[in-house]
């Protein structure tokens, strides 16, 4: 079983304000992921790391950023949020091999 | 690339009837390939993997699937539906990104199943 956490669960928040999203996982995998996913469509993937400060853009255009100065930790930061960047976000992480586990999630609405 | 496509986006099934979520895939090199299941205002939880070593996979809750590689599917089956498997699945294709040896997954837009009492 994967232990992979995000934090908050929920948030609404303003728009122009500053929020950073937690995960953390205690597998020690290498390997970590951040999806976006909208209703009715495919996750997206917004960022990735290969491991300690290493991190690289996904496929779809995001203003968010991300660091990685710790293995279990990977948090993403919106410098400005917009009721544009309402989603869900989703993060990941994955060992040497390509099964990729799941955190529970963060449902993000900016008014 | 790579890319998936789940045929109908919501599919209504009986209690103890049986399931197929459909799955098609396309793929440049020989392709991994994942089911996972969303309950609602929950994370992914992976059902079953094919990693070429047997073209049947047996996955979690009763759920299997099968590779066919001349068809491109992948396609999810479970003999009689429970209550209990209603949920949002997702097909996903991993390929091995050069570099850093990175595998990505590309996902399908997912299929909602819905079960009848």
């Amino acid at each position: 079983e994967a232990d992979i956490y995000q934090t908050p669960r929920y948030l609404v928040i303003g728009t122009g304000k500053k929020i950073t999203l937690e995960c953390s996982q205690t597998m020690g995998h290498d390997k970590m992921y951040w999806y976006q996913q909208d209703p009715g469509m495919e996750l997206h993937l917004i960022h990735y790391s290969y491991g300690v400060n290493s991190t690289e853009k996904g496929d779809l255009s995001s203003e968010s950023t991300v660091s990685r100065i710790r293995t279990e930790h990977f948090p993403l930061t919106l410098e400005s949020a917009r009721p544009s960047h309402t989603s869900q976000y989703l993060c990941a992480s994955s060992e040497r091999g390509n099964t990729q586990y799941f955190g529970p999630g963060t449902r993000l609405t900016v008014l | 690339a790579q890319s998936v496509t789940q045929l109908g986006s919501h599919v209504s099934v009986s209690e103890g009837a049986l399931v197929l979520l459909r799955c098609n895939y396309s793929s440049s090199v020989p392709p991994y390939l994942f089911w996972y299941v969303q309950y609602p205002n929950q994370g992914l939880q992976l059902l079953l993997k094919y990693t070429s070593a047997a073209t049947l996979v047996k996955g979690i809750n009763g759920f299997e699937a099968e590779f066919k590689k001349s068809e491109t599917s992948f396609h999810l089956t479970k003999p009689s539906a429970h209550m209990s498997d209603a949920a949002e699945y997702f097909c996903a294709v991993s390929a091995l990104y050069s570099g850093a040896g990175s595998y990505q997954l590309t996902f399908g837009k997912g299929t909602k199943l819905s079960v009848i009492p």
